[in-house]
């Protein structure tokens, strides 16, 4: 089992409708996070869980709604989407919070290809 | 301003020769850490190396060695002995004591290693 999936790997949505991202880690870890990664853009934070406690909304709109049911689930609800969300969500996990001078590395999945049309 | 710059969109290297790719960085927090990452076209960010503000000593990891030039903010990642397998797209971080849980990345560098 890998450490950290995924699923689905490809989603194709239209703008009217609502759909989940699921992202499970198999590695014991305490914190998990959203990333963006657009094409034209770096790799952007958008959540942050510890001990399924939300610690960081990084000005994320309110189309994007984060739930984490417990430390080794992560899901990502989307609806009513506008197109520039198109992009590759990753989703990573570590071990404890990794903040600021720490070296707690960051472990992530295969990422969700999404494409709004 | 840009937090980190990789200036380098795409590299090339010979299979078997060593490969630097590029990477500065602009903070004023004397704590931060800094990352290098692969991601191949799978998909997945694969952590690589780190480098504390504080250390000393340039961070190896195999194959893989982080040049850290503090006076010059820079912090290149060396390869050396390239294989195929390192084809992939390469990413600096850095992540600033004052900044929380907030890892910021750069553009990104694609490498391709010639057979």
């Amino acid at each position: 089992e890998t450490g950290v999936t995924q699923t689905p790997r490809h989603l194709v949505m239209g703008m009217t409708n609502k759909k989940s991202l699921k992202c499970e880690q198999h590695l014991g870890h305490n914190a998990m996070y959203w990333y963006k990664q657009s094409a034209k853009k770096p790799l952007e934070l958008m959540f942050v869980y510890n001990f399924k406690e939300q610690t960081e909304n990084n000005s994320v709109p309110s189309r994007f709604s984060p739930e984490c049911p417990n430390s080794s689930h992560l899901f990502l609800h989307l609806h009513t989407l506008q197109p520039e969300d198109s992009a590759l969500y990753l989703c990573a996990s570590s071990q404890d919070l990794a903040g600021g001078l720490g070296q707690e590395t960051q472990y992530f999945g295969p990422g969700t290809r999404l494409l709004v049309l | 301003a840009q937090k980190i710059t990789q200036t380098q969109p795409g590299m090339f290297v010979q299979e078997k020769e060593a490969v630097t790719l590029d990477c500065t960085y602009d903070t004023s927090d004397p704590s931060y850490g800094l990352f290098w990452y692969k991601q191949p076209s799978s998909g997945e960010m694969i952590f690589l190396i780190y480098q504390g503000s504080y250390d000393q000593q340039n961070a190896t990891e195999g194959r893989y060695s982080l040049n850290f030039q503090k006076a010059r903010k820079s912090a290149n990642l060396v390869i050396s002995a390239s294989q195929l397998g390192d084809s992939a797209m390469y990413f600096c971080a850095m992540r600033e004591d004052t900044g929380g849980f907030k890892t910021i990345f750069g553009a990104g560098t694609r490498l391709f290693v010639k057979a």
